[in-house]
């Protein structure tokens, strides 16, 4: 079985620039997360997506970060301008639609971002 | 916000010896789970806890979980340098089991 797919694997820009990634999360698999995770730091949950309706977007600092899941597989997270602050690396995940309690989470390589 | 707290941070171990992290949490859950990073492989699940188990095993990995006191432990018996990762616990909410939130992560060294 793939795994969660991600690309860039690494991606350095300047402040103020834009920048997108992508996501293609295991067939099937209709929830999808994106983290954000800081060095030294457990990654963060930004948004979720669940088919192509947003879940919950309650982290995503919507005024520079935008996500989307047009069809319900693919999703691209957007952040526009970056900050210094955004350097970290962005985790795509998935998971089946719950069927009982048991909830376990598949995750990409990750996109580490730079921002100098 | 993170909800786990782990310690320690770093641990440093020889192969053979058995590392035990803690995991510290805040509000009512209805699973815990531990997961594991490295650089090659990323974020890979180790192992669930139920809020109604007290202890779960999985090859060499033992997990226990006092929900009266929030917190949980790993065990990782006689280590290898395989083991060598970040390792983090993660809760979900009572009211939404479909959100993780992740802990700070304890840094396992283990040297051959």
């Amino acid at each position: 079985e793939a795994g969660v797919a991600q690309s860039p694997r690494y991606k350095i820009i300047e402040k103020r620039q834009s920048v997108a990634f992508w996501c293609n999360p295991i067939s099937g698999h209709a929830t999808l997360y994106w983290y954000q995770q800081i060095l030294g730091q457990g990654p963060k949950l930004l948004i979720q997506f669940q088919n192509n309706g947003v879940v919950d977007d309650s982290q995503l600092p919507k005024d520079r970060f935008s996500a989307e899941r047009l069809k319900g597989v693919d999703s691209t997270l957007k952040i526009q301008p970056a900050k210094l602050e955004d350097s970290a690396v962005y985790l795509c995940a998935s998971t089946l639609p719950r069927t009982g309690p048991f909830y376990e989470q598949y995750f990409g390589p990750g996109t580490r971002l730079t921002v100098t | 916000s993170q909800q786990g707290e782990e310690d320690p941070q770093a641990l440093s171990i020889q192969e053979g010896e058995n590392a035990t992290m803690n995991c510290s949490y805040k509000t009512s859950i209805n699973n815990l789970q531990w997961y594991r990073q490295n650089s090659g492989r990323g974020l890979v699940h180790l192992i669930l806890i139920r809020s109604n188990e007290r202890e779960k095993h999985s090859g060499r990995l033992r997990v226990t979980l006092d929900t009266s006191k929030k917190s949980s432990s790993l065990l990782i018996t006689a280590s290898r340098a395989a083991d060598t990762a970040s390792y983090f616990c993660a809760t979900d909410r009572f009211e939404n089991t479909d959100k993780l939130i992740f802990g700070t992560g304890t840094r396992l060294q283990v040297f051959p």
